[in-house]
């Protein structure tokens, strides 16, 4: 059984940084991309980053780039997200989310963890 | 990005079909077949329900099918059942190599 699960999150001042970590299972993690994935409270989905299998290719949204930085230990099953320079605006779930494929494009997002609620205030 | 496009809610009585529309452009939803629909029920993690504009995953009733025209990619249930009331989100790949959700849609089983 393909589980997921996320830590790292809590309550952060803006302009600080946080490291989240996605503990992955029940599948070959380094065959397959990685997502990150958040929903801010009683909003939508919103796409934030994605890995392929090797680290080789690498994407951001736009709201994130030059901010966050995705990693993967394939060795520790673990996924990564560094987020600093943080604003209000980056409170939300994070989700991980596993790539049914290798490379982080062309796919989508086959599993889910159950997130982990980042806040950011003063 | 834009987010794409799609209704804010959509409600169906037990038993009917109901048909949720995602709307993109060229460079999203029109120009690549990578199209996919999520469930999320309240509280919970998103549900992969249809990839790749029309497949569904192994677990997924067969009342749920996609396709997509132009622009446009929808989401059909059919025979709409109690446990299908939930937001509904689509997603595509993007030509800057990301990928945008749309803006949800509330299915409500009347």
């Amino acid at each position: 059984e393909v589980q997921l699960v996320e830590s790292g999150g809590g309550l952060v001042q803006p302009g600080r940084s946080l490291r989240l970590s996605c503990a992955a299972s029940g599948f070959t993690f380094d065959d397959y991309a990685m997502h990150w994935v958040r929903q801010a409270p009683g909003k939508g989905l919103e796409w934030v980053s994605g890995i392929s299998w090797n680290s080789g290719s690498i994407g951001y949204a736009d709201s994130v780039k030059g901010r966050f930085t995705i990693s993967r230990d394939n060795a520790k099953n673990s996924l990564y997200l560094q987020m600093n320079s943080l604003r209000a605006e980056d409170t939300a779930l994070y989700y991980c989310a596993k790539d049914p494929y290798g490379d982080y494009v062309f796919g989508n997002f086959d599993y889910w963890g159950q997130g982990t609620l980042v806040t950011v205030s003063s | 990005q834009s987010a794409l496009t799609q209704p804010a809610s959509v409600s169906g009585s037990p038993g009917q079909s109901i048909t949720i529309s995602c709307t993109g452009t060229s460079s999203d939803v029109g120009g690549y077949n990578y199209v996919s629909w999520y469930q999320q029920h309240p509280g919970k993690a998103p549900k992969l329900m249809i990839y790749e504009v029309s497949n569904r995953p192994s677990g997924v009733s067969n009342r749920f099918s996609g396709s997509k025209s132009g622009n446009t990619a929808s989401l059909t249930i059919s025979g709409l059942q109690a446990e299908d009331e939930a937001d509904y989100y689509c997603s595509s790949y993007t030509s800057s190599s990301s990928y945008v959700f749309g803006t949800g849609t509330k299915v409500t089983v009347l």
